[in-house]
């Protein structure tokens, strides 16, 4: 069946380190596939999307690379920010208009 | 860009009372919403599918006389919690599909404290 796999948090980084979130998925066909993330006490707000094999999804610094042949989509930023601390979701859609699967949430500490 | 919302944003009540929760699609119709809940440091659970028109679909292991969803017009889906309880307190989030790209937008989300 579809699943997605990501490490688990929490993750704790200085400001200006590397970050990278590891995210794998199981899934027929080929799906587009998404970063959400989640500030403290809000709902989940699109980070970056992939909608096909090799596709770079990008935005406010972060990156994620489809990779077919290891069927993951890590998450990347080359230096973060205090403001960067939140809660990452790996999403698989089955299908427009139908439900995401998401993975369990990484929790991002960055400190000053 | 499209925006969904939710209202209350937080809620308090006492055990024993319904609380209803709204999520609107405000520049776009959803024939489908979804409706998830979100323990502390937790990922999302789907609780159910909301579906304009007709009955709600609900994810296995969640009660639907506990928690009553309707999806009434193109732009409105409600959940009311039943009879709370203090083990219904967590935050509630809905989201509803564009219909572009697979992308679905996120509610602000509802955080329901039962006492």
């Amino acid at each position: 069946g579809n699943s997605v796999t990501q490490m688990e948090g929490p993750v704790t980084l200085s400001e200006e380190a590397f970050l990278t979130i590891n995210c794998t998925y199981t899934a027929t066909g080929y799906p587009s596939l998404f970063w959400y993330v989640q500030y403290p006490g809000e709902g989940l707000q699109l980070l970056l999307k992939a909608t096909k094999a090799d596709d770079k999804g990008s935005n406010k610094g972060f990156e994620a690379t489809y990779r077919k042949e290891t069927t993951s989509f890590h998450l990347e930023k080359g230096s973060v920010q205090v403001s960067d601390s939140a809660v990452y979701f790996c999403a698989l859609p089955l299908n427009r208009d139908d439900k995401i699967i998401f993975g369990k949430g990484t929790r991002l500490h960055i400190l000053p | 860009g499209a925006v969904v919302s939710q209202h209350p944003s937080r809620v308090i009540c006492k055990s024993g009372t319904s609380v209803k929760i709204e999520c609107r699609s405000l520049d776009f119709q959803a024939t489908t919403m979804f409706w998830y809940r979100q323990f502390p440091k937790q990922s999302l659970m789907l609780m159910a599918t909301s579906n304009e028109g007709s009955k709600a679909t609900y994810e296995q292991g969640v009660e639907k006389d506990k928690f009553l969803i309707n999806h009434a017009s193109l732009t409105l889906s409600t959940l009311t919690v039943t009879s709370a309880h203090p083990e219904d307190s967590s935050f509630y989030i809905c989201s509803a599909p564009t219909g572009t790209d697979y992308e679905q937008y996120f509610g602000p989300g509802t955080r329901l404290t039962v006492t």
